[in-house]
């Protein structure tokens, strides 16, 4: 595609469940990167992505959180246990170097 | 450990009024820098970026940042500013090996008064 998407875009969640963000990066780069912004933290690394492996998951806050890519193309962030810190706007972008961020996941967690 | 800092959190302008938002780095390495704006209600745009070579870099809707080595500074600049600038603007760094991971300084908030 033209840019990098995510969905949903908005996601409202009781504490305890589990929650799936998608995002379908620039077709054909394959650099992923995923990223939070939240008010007490700003804009903060999660996971780095190069084809399907993950080199870099050192932004990941806890277990509970996880991701996966396939194909090369589409990742998945999977936030299990889902508690009220993990409210955020949860961003992914692609290419290396400039970084195009998608619209971006707003979790808002109850 | 690295970490990008912005030294103002909000700022008020007029129209016209000129414009300078401070960011400084602390990394170990050679850095690719950047600055975001993200507009209300929508996603972190690229402004600009500097990778190598003169150091002042210009970007879109008449922005520019000096890449000052010595003092570890990027500073972002317009001299005339539009209400249509009002936003939160972000400097991030990236070191150029391993996973080129952004780190973000804190934003600072532009408000814009016609």
């Amino acid at each position: 595609g033209a840019g990098v998407s995510q969905s949903p875009s908005n996601k409202v969640t009781e504490k305890g469940k589990d929650v799936e963000l998608r995002c379908d990066p620039i077709s054909g780069h394959t650099a992923l990167y995923w990223y939070r912004q939240s008010l007490g933290q700003g804009l903060e690394f999660l996971i780095y992505f190069q084809g399907n492996s993950a080199p870099d998951k050192s932004g990941l806050p806890s277990d509970r959180f996880s991701a996966e890519r396939t194909g090369g193309s589409v990742s998945t962030l999977t936030i299990q246990r889902t508690q009220q810190e993990d409210s955020a706007v949860y961003l992914c972008a692609s290419i290396p170097n400039e970084q195009f961020f998608g619209p971006g996941t707003r979790l808002t967690v109850l | 450990a690295q970490s990008v800092s912005q030294h103002n959190h909000h700022v008020i302008l007029s129209e016209a009024a000129s414009l300078e938002l401070g960011c400084n780095y602390s990394y170990g390495g050679t850095v690719n820098l950047f600055w975001y704006v993200q507009y209300p209600g929508q996603h972190l745009q690229l402004l600009l970026k500097y990778f190598s070579g003169d150091p002042l870099v210009k970007g879109i809707k008449g922005f520019e940042a000096e890449f000052i080595k010595s003092k570890f500074s990027f500073n972002l600049r317009k001299p005339s500013v539009q209400w249509s600038d009002t936003a939160e603007y972000f400097c991030a760094a990236a070191s150029i090996q391993g996973a080129q991971k952004l780190v973000f300084g804190q934003g600072t908030r532009l408000t814009i008064n016609p």
